[in-house]
């Protein structure tokens, strides 16, 4: 079976940090993608994680457990304009990618 | 470069009428798909194609037809539009399948409702 589960919505502060975790459960796992979203755009890619382990990118880092099907978003120093929907996406065994529903995060200032 | 161009962005049917979305890109890839965003859920592909010539169904293909003459152009035809296909359509691009080394770049999407 394929499910991917991510909060809902999640509220920060700006300046701080937060984390959005993910949880998969796919068949034939290859990989787990992170996608950002603004209101009324298109998703642009973040980041991609295929091995176990933290992956940093400037002030957003990706974490991966195979073992647990599960990954999380850290974004760091967090600015207004990171105001956004951020998409957990993983790849099944026919390189399909199956998404979830997105977290609307919100920066308060 | 234009990368992946959608047109229109908004269109208002009548349930039982027929259109087409179109996609072009303008990147030389092979991959293009085509995913509807419903609120509460995520993206869910409809169809996609690997190549000019060839096409194949995703997730949620019914009522719903493609044909991928060229490698820039992908469209997209609603046969009989129903109140359920109100959503949001978004064609996206790769040189090959997507990988962690070959990501999908998005069209800015059409926003499509059915009366």
């Amino acid at each position: 079976g394929q499910n991917i589960d991510q909060p809902t919505e999640m509220t920060a502060t700006e300046g701080a940090i937060v984390q959005i975790n993910c949880t998969y459960q796919t068949s034939g796992f290859n990989g787990l993608f992170w996608y950002q979203q603004h209101a009324g755009e298109a998703p642009t890619f973040l980041s991609y994680n295929v091995l176990d382990g933290l992956e940093e990118k400037g002030r957003f880092s990706s974490f991966l457990s195979r073992s647990k099907g599960y990954s999380y978003l850290l974004l760091k120093e967090l600015q207004m304009k990171d105001s956004a929907s951020y998409l957990c996406a993983d790849m099944d065994s026919n390189y399909q990618l199956i998404w979830g529903a997105g977290t609307k995060l919100i920066i308060k200032p | 470069n234009a990368g992946v161009t959608q047109t229109p962005k908004f269109q208002v049917l009548k349930t039982g009428q027929s259109m087409t979305l179109q996609c072009a890109q303008d990147m030389n890839h092979e991959y293009m798909s085509w995913y509807r965003q419903d609120p509460g859920m995520g993206l869910r592909l409809i169809h996609y194609s690997v190549g000019a010539g060839i096409t194949d169904q995703g997730e949620v293909p019914n009522g719903y037809n493609v044909s991928r003459s060229t490698t820039e152009d992908f469209p997209l035809r609603l046969l009989s539009a129903a109140p359920s296909q109100t959503s949001v359509y978004f064609c996206a691009s790769s040189y090959s399948v997507p990988t962690g080394a070959n990501v999908l770049t998005f069209g800015a999407g059409s926003r499509l409702t059915v009366l």
